[in-house]
């Protein structure tokens, strides 16, 4: 089955405790992307990458980081969680950037305390 | 300051009746519009998308419309189902891959 699988689904986590979200895709997809939805202000952007070692800043980078080291995944790592950082994230991927449109993960709810 | 607006948080229709989402843009760059249907606990997932040297698209019973002159777009769903409920976000982007989402619009079809 074609799909963008995201884990963990839920975590709970304290200020300052590095931590990695994966994200796996098996479309063989060229672009990647990662968002976060809070409530009132939709979907985010936060990094995206339109290949393997090809990464850019989407809207709200501060405080991420990923990297693309091969095509299939594309991690985003939060090395010093803030409070300010919980939220509902999603990976998603695309054969052609925004033109085809996104497939979507099914989400991290992410709590940092 | 937002390049993508959907200014109205819900919306509430009749059964059987039409939907209009409808969704600004200030970024006259844009290639691509896209409309994203999502229900809570799950990803969006991705309904109808418009090339900007297009004013039309239509796929079943959703229809885009674009009207570039006034940076507008809008989603029409003919005729409107309750299973249509859900959050719906319009999307703008280019061939980079950096998509921008609206804020979303609820969308409640009453039977």
């Amino acid at each position: 089955e074609a799909q963008v699988t995201q884990n963990p689904r839920y975590l709970i986590t304290v200020t300052g405790k590095k931590l990695t979200v994966t994200c796996s895709q098996n479309m063989n997809h060229e672009y990647m992307s990662w968002y976060r939805q809070d409530p009132g202000l939709g979907l985010r952007q936060i990094y995206y990458s339109m290949n393997v070692e090809v990464t850019d800043k989407g809207d709200v980078p501060e405080g991420y980081k990923v990297s693309r080291k091969e095509k299939r995944n594309f991690p985003l790592i939060l090395e010093s969680p803030s409070p300010n950082q919980t939220s509902l994230y999603f990976c998603a991927s695309s054969m052609g950037g925004g033109a085809r449109g996104y497939t979507f993960g099914s989400g991290t709810r992410l709590t940092v305390v | 300051d937002q390049q993508v607006k959907q200014n109205s948080p819900s919306l509430s229709v009749q059964e059987g009746r039409i939907s209009i989402l409808n969704c600004d843009y200030t970024n006259s760059m844009f290639d691509y519009f896209l409309w994203y249907k999502k229900y809570p606990a799950e990803g969006p997932t991705f309904l109808i998308s418009i090339s900007s040297i297009k004013d039309k698209n239509e796929d079943g019973r959703f229809t885009v419309f674009l009207n570039k002159s006034a940076k507008h777009l809008s989603l029409h769903i003919v005729p409107s189902q309750p299973g249509d409920s859900a959050v719906y976000f319009c999307a703008a982007g280019g061939s980079q891959g950096n998509l921008i989402f609206g804020k979303g619009t609820k969308l409640s079809v009453k039977p």
